[in-house]
């Protein structure tokens, strides 16, 4: 199964952007890359996904490599509630999302 | 529209007991998944349903099964309960998920099981 890594915890200051990282080397040519957030005692948050091309909604931007092998997560100003622990997940055609530990967001005010 | 609910939201019980989990998925929505969430594991697969069917199961021992109904409404169940089933289990709903598609799933708030 492809999997993905990803920094055990970031900082950033509030209202400041903020780009999270995520490799997934063996990620093939059909997985789609999600990223989903858990805010604590919640259950996990759909934020994005996407295959080849970037992606923008509201909540986020998705930035992938061109060979697809990592990704990027962008909150474009980060605010206290953003503090989570946010997820880089992979999800095959047989459907099934692999999650990994995920990186918690510490927003410092 | 009303989101993924789940009942009970606390459960306490007892070694060698068995418990049923229920997951209402949002409104229109056929896939239901389960995950269940410790702070040693992480978010670990279960099972997802599909129009009553049970379409992908992760590696979980059979004491744990689950099952849809017709209305797309779910349920898990755990036998011979264990010590280490302790955990926060989750359900999560798709509207569907077609070959060649990925639909963002949408998450309870789960049940913490405790198991004494």
């Amino acid at each position: 199964d492809a999997k993905t890594t990803q920094p055990n915890s970031m900082e950033s200051n509030e209202e400041e952007p903020v780009h999270l990282p995520c490799n997934h080397s063996t990620i093939s040519g059909t997985d789609y890359i999600h990223w989903y957030r858990q805010l604590p005692s919640q259950g996990p948050e759909y934020v994005i996904h996407g295959l080849t091309s970037n992606v923008n909604n509201r909540m986020a931007s998705l930035a992938i490599a061109e060979d697809r092998k990592s990704s990027t997560l962008i909150l474009h100003r980060a605010t206290l509630r953003d503090a989570a622990v946010y997820y880089c997940i992979l999800r095959d055609v047989a459907y099934q999302l692999i999650w990994g530990a995920g990186t918690k967001l510490i927003i410092k005010p | 529209k009303a989101g993924v609910t789940q009942t009970p939201r606390y459960l306490i019980k007892t070694r060698g007991q068995q418990v049923t989990l229920s997951c209402s998925p949002i409104s229109g929505h056929r896939s239901v998944s389960w995950y269940q969430q410790t702070p040693g594991q992480g978010l670990q697969f279960l099972f997802e349903y599909f129009s009553e069917t049970q379409r992908n199961k992760g590696n979980f021992p059979g004491r744990f099964s689950g099952r849809q109904f017709s209305n797309s409404r779910s349920e898990m169940n755990v036998s011979t309960l264990e010590l280490g089933d302790s955990a926060l289990y989750l359900c999560a709903s798709s509207f569907t998920l077609s070959r060649g598609q990925s639909y963002e799933q949408y998450f309870g708030p789960g049940t913490r099981l405790t198991v004494t």
